[in-house]
Formats: C-alpha cells, structure tokens, sequence
C-alpha cells in the first residue's frame, strides 16, 4: 500500500546549522507530496508542496525537490532559526482535496 | 484567513462516558471535513471522511458505532466517542476544505486538537 517514512526524531541542531529531514515515499502513480509543520500548542500548517516529478516546493527558506527516481521528497533549510522549532510531516495524497497519508513526524529543536 | 478551531482542547472523562469533540471552520465553508487520530511518537491516522449533509466514510479498522461523526452544516463537523475506554486515549485532530478554493487540489486546514484522556 501507499505509505510514507521519515526520519527518527528528535533532531536537535544548533541555530544557523543546516537542516535535511528525510522523507521517503511508496506509491503506485504520481501521488502529490507536501511538508506539514506543527508548531508547539497550533494545528497542522502546510509548509510546501510539490504536484509532479522534478517540482520543488519552497516556503520561509524551507525546500523540497519530488524526486521519482529515488521516491523521495527530503526537506532542507540552508540556516535554521529557534523559530524553526516544531515536528514536520511528510505526506502524499492522489485526490483533489482528498486523504493524506503522513510519515510518523519528525520533531526538530534548535538551540541558541 | 481557513482557521478551523477545536472544542474542547483537552477533556478528561471516565471510562464508559461519551463524549464530543467539535470541529468549526470559522472563515470559511467546508466541503469536507476529516478526523484523524494521532498516538504519542505517531503519524497521523486517518479515521473517517465527512461530507456535509451526507455519512461519514471510515477508514478501515474503525468502528462506526464506536466514533460517531456527523457534519450537519458547513462550518461544524462533531466526533462523539461513545463508551470511551482508556485505549480510546489519545490526540484526536481535524481537518477541512474549502469549498470552490480554485486551485488543483483543495489544501486541508487543520484544527488544534483535543488531547481525550479517558480514565
């Protein structure tokens, strides 16, 4: 079945540092791949998303390319912030406004 | 703008009690509202689809009887947990889509969550 894997947490990293959490995917077809974020205490947010092989999603410094090859859709920041505090999701879909299927969460600290 | 709120945040019951979670979109209307249910260290589990005006569709694995879910109009969506048990315990999060948002898929907005600790 379709499903999505992540790396363990937590991951905890030094303000400025660069970020890369990894997200791998199983899917029959061209699912849509997106990144959620859930900041401490607030509802699920989407951070970005990609719709097609080779689209890379970006949003507040973060990146994602979709990559078919490798079916992977890994998320990078060139210098995170303590802002940047929180878990993220990697997650795929295939309906217009239809179900998500999300990897376990990943939770990221950064220190001072 | 596409806030969904929770009500209420936390709630603590005894075993054998239902109870219920709301689920509001407070700027926008929602086609479809979904529930999920997140364990400690755990992704998100889909529960059930619900469509206004219309049953709800459960995933598989999930007792209807047990997570009653109606969405009466189109700005509230409910979940009870009847006879709740303690395995019943968890992070109960939902979803809506807006309708007619006009772009290629409909973005799910996601409420903050009910913690339900049933004792």
């Amino acid at each position: 079945g379709n499903s999505v894997t992540q790396m363990e947490g937590p991951v905890t990293l030094s303000e400025e540092a660069f970020l890369t959490i990894n997200c791998t995917y199983t899917a029959t077809g061209y699912p849509s791949l997106f990144w959620y974020v859930q900041y401490p205490g607030e509802g699920l947010q989407l951070l970005l998303k990609a719709t097609k092989a080779d689209d890379k999603g970006s949003n507040k410094g973060f990146e994602a390319t979709y990559r078919k090859e490798t079916t992977s859709f890994h998320l990078e920041k060139g210098s995170v912030q303590v802002s940047d505090s929180a878990v993220y999701f990697c997650a795929l879909s295939y309906n217009q406004g239809g179900k998500l299927i999300f990897g376990q969460g990943t939770e990221l600290s950064v220190k001072p | 703008g596409a806030v969904v709120s929770q009500h209420p945040s936390r709630v603590i019951c005894k075993s054998g009690t239902s109870v219920k979670i709301e689920c509001r979109s407070l700027d926008f209307q929602a086609t479809t509202m979904f529930w999920y249910r997140q364990f400690p260290k755990k992704s998100l589990m889909l529960m059930a689809t619900s469509n206004e005006g219309s049953k709800a569709t459960y995933e598989q694995g999930v007792e209807k009887d047990k997570f009653l879910i109606n969405h009466a109009s189109l700005t509230l969506s409910t979940l009870t947990v009847t006879s709740a048990h303690p395995e019943d315990s968890s992070f109960y999060i939902c979803s809506a889509t807006e309708r007619g948002r006009g772009v290629s898929y409909n973005e799910q907005f996601f409420g903050p969550g009910t913690r339900l600790t049933v004792l």
